[in-house]
């Protein structure tokens, strides 16, 4: 199974600001990983697939690179509904397996 | 647009079965396959299992065990049952309609039920 790290395990930032979260993977998944929003109370938010595709309706302000074992999910200036729980997925291999999670916090 | 809703008994005692419900509308369950994905209490979430729209079914090693996925395509839905739930099977429970291939299991999730939430407490 595969195992997903994500860093840091929060992160505060002001409004504006760009924020930059991890996940790394604890083998190569090529560009088989997914990023999620949650907020409290919330279902879960598809936000990005395959690494850099952003899902229907999702921002241009939220951007996803990475392959094989580092991955990165950018929001280059956050908007005040940003400050959420982030968690990465891969979709590389069965079982999908998800990260610890990000929260972003406001500053 | 589809959307997706989790219903059942908030509350199971030690040792008996979990039983849950997702109501899919805005689509059918014979297209795509679809999910149960849980998060415990300050846990990250947990994919459990899923359903294909010819009716197979692929569950998390961890617990095949204990889970059955069903569909009830007369009323769209499908269900999830874990049987012998412990303390660490409280949790919400969510339902999600997979993407990608379901065939070699490069699924991602999208649309999400809102969740349930499930205590186990005698």
């Amino acid at each position: 199974e595969i195992v997903l790290t994500q860093s840091p395990a929060t992160l505060s930032l002001s409004p504006g600001e760009r924020a930059t979260l991890s996940c790394r993977s604890s083998q190569s998944i090529s560009n088989y990983l997914a990023w999620y929003q949650q907020k409290p109370g919330q279902a879960p938010r598809l936000l990005i697939y395959h690494a850099s595709n952003r899902a229907t309706g999702i921002p241009a302000r939220f951007s996803g690179s990475g392959s094989g074992t580092d991955f990165t999910l950018s929001i280059s200036s956050l908007e005040p509904e940003d400050f959420a729980v982030y968690s990465c997925q891969q979709h590389y291999n069965w079982p999908c397996t998800f990260g610890q999670g990000t929260k972003l916090e406001i500053k | 647009q589809v959307q997706l809703q989790e219903s059942g008994p908030g509350l199971v005692k030690p040792s008996e079965t979990l039983s849950l419900t997702c109501t899919v509308s805005g689509g059918s369950i014979n297209s795509y396959s679809w999910s149960w994905v849980r998060q415990a209490p300050g846990k990250g979430l947990e994919w459990i299992g899923n359903i294909d729209y010819n009716g197979n079914s692929k569950y998390s090693p961890s617990l095949k065990s204990r889970v059955t996925i069903s569909p009830d395509t007369s009323k769209n839905q499908f269900s999830l049952k874990l049987t012998s739930v412990t303390e660490v099977d409280a949790a919400v429970y969510y339902c999600a309609r997979d993407q990608g291939d379901y065939n070699n299991g490069r699924i991602w999730f999208d649309p999400w039920g809102q969740g349930t939430l499930v205590t186990v407490s005698s």
